[in-house]
């Protein structure tokens, strides 16, 4: 089963805005990781938060982390059409990583 | 570029017919993975290796098997291909064990008539 569930399933954007998605989960985490998608394509890596971090920042992401809700949320800022793509947020715990069904996001020029 | 090959990146097969997938990487990580993507399920891990000839379930291994013979290799098999095998499959790497990202491939799109 899933662990990781993204919220919203779909999102359309006009570039230049910013793109928030969600991810909830079950059960206890070492960390949890976003990756992105691009159609046809394998999962890219973009971002780590242990579970002792609340947040994370790299280049337009943004990632925070609250092991009490158990839920995190990426955040895309000034996006761009380059953005569109599928994201994933994973849960990781010992060797078990578990993905959610991801969030479509589609970025309008 | 992670340095994973999966080949082939496409096969159509017939009900019964035994399949090998095969993950190639460059990298010299220890663990490897094998996915299947099915839509609205996201990544599922089938099974991963954590070492030459160790290897170990993951949630849907019913069906599959898989062999580590060579660090740089991990093959997937199915015995008897079914149709409900129909799927996406990513082979994933990683250099340890936790706290770390997983690195993955291209994919091979698996369809059995």
């Amino acid at each position: 089963s899933q662990q990781g569930e993204e919220d919203p399933q779909a999102l359309s954007i006009q570039e230049g805005e910013n793109a928030t998605m969600n991810c909830s989960y079950k059960t206890s985490i070492n960390n949890l990781q976003w990756y992105r998608q691009n159609s046809g394509r394998g999962l890219v890596h973009l971002i780590l938060i242990r579970s002792n971090e609340r947040e994370k920042h790299s280049g337009r992401l943004r990632v925070t982390l609250d092991t009490s809700k158990k839920s995190s949320s990426l955040l895309i800022t000034a996006s761009r059409a380059a953005d569109t793509a599928s994201y994933f947020c994973a849960t990781d715990y010992v060797n078990d990583m578990r993905f959610g069904a991801g969030t479509r996001l589609t970025v309008k020029p | 570029d992670a340095g994973i090959t999966q080949s082939p990146r496409h096969k159509v097969t017939e009900t019964g017919t035994p399949v090998t997938l095969r993950c190639h990487q460059t990298e010299n990580h220890r663990y490897m993975y094998w996915y299947r993507q099915d839509p609205g399920h996201g990544l599922r891990l089938i099974h991963y290796s954590y070492g030459v000839k160790d290897t170990d379930k993951g949630e849907v291994s019913d069906g599959y098997s898989v062999s580590r013979s060579k660090t740089e290799d991990f093959l997937l098999t199915l015995e008897s291909a079914t149709s409900s095998q129909t799927s996406v499959y990513f082979c994933a790497t990683r250099v340890g064990d936790s706290n770390q990202p997983q690195h993955f491939g291209d994919g091979t799109r698996l369809s059995i008539l």
